[in-house]
């Protein structure tokens, strides 16, 4: 098993351009996640889903979208970057809402 | 007051001490709570959960304190393997919703 996929690793983006990040499990799990990581921030909840066609807003969800079309797959949108996108993106997926959670490798993303 | 608040450290310790972290909480109402350990540069993964008559597993204890609302992490004979960083998370409710928070991470260095 893979476990939690997310690609790409890296990007760059320019302000103003839009990127898709893709998380993907193996794992059955209902529940998804997308996590930003900034130094002395600890892991901020950007959007969750509860299940397949479902998503709800966390706790930093101003400039992304998110949709989950498939169970396995979590998708993670921003329309027009902006430098304070830049960020370590991390997805996560669980078994339930408080139950652990398992989290990709990440994807540093740099927005200039 | 914070949800979950963690002393940031850093801790640096030298090889074959004991260490100990302290986590506190705002909600008496939750009821999981976990360590998570973070190497530089990778993603969160599964240390240990903690359950109220606390646990051990090898070198590693966990402990929950409901009255004083926190739990810690105990660490004996430490290894240069064991340098990374802690996270300390809590089940709580967001409008009714389970979910879960983490701390910040309290930063561990095993000095040979």
């Amino acid at each position: 098993n893979a476990g939690v996929t997310q690609t790409p690793k890296f990007r760059v983006l320019k302000t103003g351009q839009s990127m898709t990040l893709l998380c993907a499990q193996d794992m059955n799990h209902e529940y998804m996640y997308w996590y930003r990581q900034d130094p002395g921030m600890g892991l901020r909840l950007i959007h969750y889903s509860v299940g397949e066609g479902t998503t709800a807003k966390g706790e930093v969800p101003d400039g992304y979208n998110v949709s989950r079309l498939k169970k396995q797959n979590f998708l993670l949108g921003l329309e027009s970057a902006a430098p304070s996108q830049t960020s370590v993106y991390f997805c996560a997926s669980s078994y339930s809402l408080s139950s652990t959670q398992y989290f990709g490798p990440g994807t540093r993303l740099t927005v200039l | 007051r914070k949800e979950v608040e963690q002393d940031p450290g850093p801790f640096n310790v030298p090889e074959g001490a004991t260490v100990a972290f302290n986590c506190t909480y705002s909600n008496s109402a939750s009821q999981s709570f976990f360590w998570y350990r973070q190497d530089c540069r990778k993603e969160p993964k599964l240390l240990m959960s903690v359950y109220s008559s606390g646990n051990e597993d090898g070198r590693f204890t966990a402990q929950l304190n409901r009255a004083s609302q926190y739990i810690s992490l105990l660490i004996r004979d430490s290894k240069l393997s064991d340098s990374a960083t802690y996270l300390c998370v809590v089940e709580g409710e967001d409008f009714g919703n389970e979910k879960l928070t983490f701390g910040t991470g309290t930063r561990l260095t095993i000095i040979p």
